[in-house]
């Protein structure tokens, strides 16, 4: 069973940079098979997705925070990680890490069950 | 970027009755890239149908989805009480992106 853990620090300050690490437990990180992707939902709204990686290195981002966000992914440690640089209120969320079957359909199989980030000084 | 409009943006049903949801597309999108979730409170989204109208691992067939094109539907054949959640479509095709959400209330 693949299971998805967010791990992150809950309160950032406005300016700051979000980090966050998915941590993947029962399954490989390293498949040719899946991308790993971040979405977040602010509280009390939709879900808004922020991009994905794939193990080749390739990342994909949402055009309206494609400047600000980097995916990056660690094999060995079997991780991925988002960083948010710049953040404001607006990014106040919960934001989710998912697993992206990319073969013969597309769609988020399994999800971190989320973590809440808070911008506020 | 192709956006999805769902409706109704509230549904209110009693348990037993049929639920029928609907997710519109902006342009085109290919059945293998429209998916359907459910969300309860405090949860993270559930995968119920990928592919436009294959059903998840473990999902009742009571759920059902169908469309292609741009116009997709979502049907819950006989509402249970843990079936009152939000449930959102999403598709893949360019950026992806979810609709806006259709909650599902007791009536």
């Amino acid at each position: 069973q693949v299971q998805l853990q967010e791990s992150g620090p809950g309160l950032v300050k406005p300016s700051q940079t979000l980090s966050l690490t998915c941590s993947v437990s029962g399954g490989s990180i390293s498949s040719d098979d899946y991308y790993w992707s971040w979405i977040r939902q602010p509280p009390g709204k939709g879900l808004e997705w922020i991009g994905y990686i794939y193990y080749g290195g390739s990342t994909y981002y949402n055009p309206s925070l494609k400047s600000r966000v980097t995916i990056s992914l660690d094999a060995s440690k079997n991780q991925f990680s988002l960083k948010l640089s710049s953040v404001t209120a607006a990014d106040t969320a919960v934001y989710y890490c998912a697993r992206v079957v990319v073969h013969p359909a597309y769609y988020f199989d399994y999800w971190g069950q989320g973590t809440l980030l808070t911008v506020s000084s | 970027e192709i956006v999805l409009t769902q409706s109704p943006g509230t549904l209110s049903l009693s348990p037993g009755e049929r639920a029928t949801l609907s997710c519109r597309a902006s342009q085109s999108v290919s059945s293998s890239y429209l998916a359907w979730y459910q969300q309860k409170p405090g949860q993270a989204p559930r995968l119920l149908i990928y592919g436009a109208s294959s059903r998840a691992t473990g999902i009742p067939d009571r759920f059902s989805g169908s469309g292609s094109g741009t116009d997709f539907t979502l049907t819950i054949s006989r509402l249970e009480p843990e079936d009152f959640a939000v449930y959102y479509c999403q598709q893949f095709g360019g950026s992806p992106h979810f609709g806006q959400g259709t909650k599902l209330e007791i009536k």
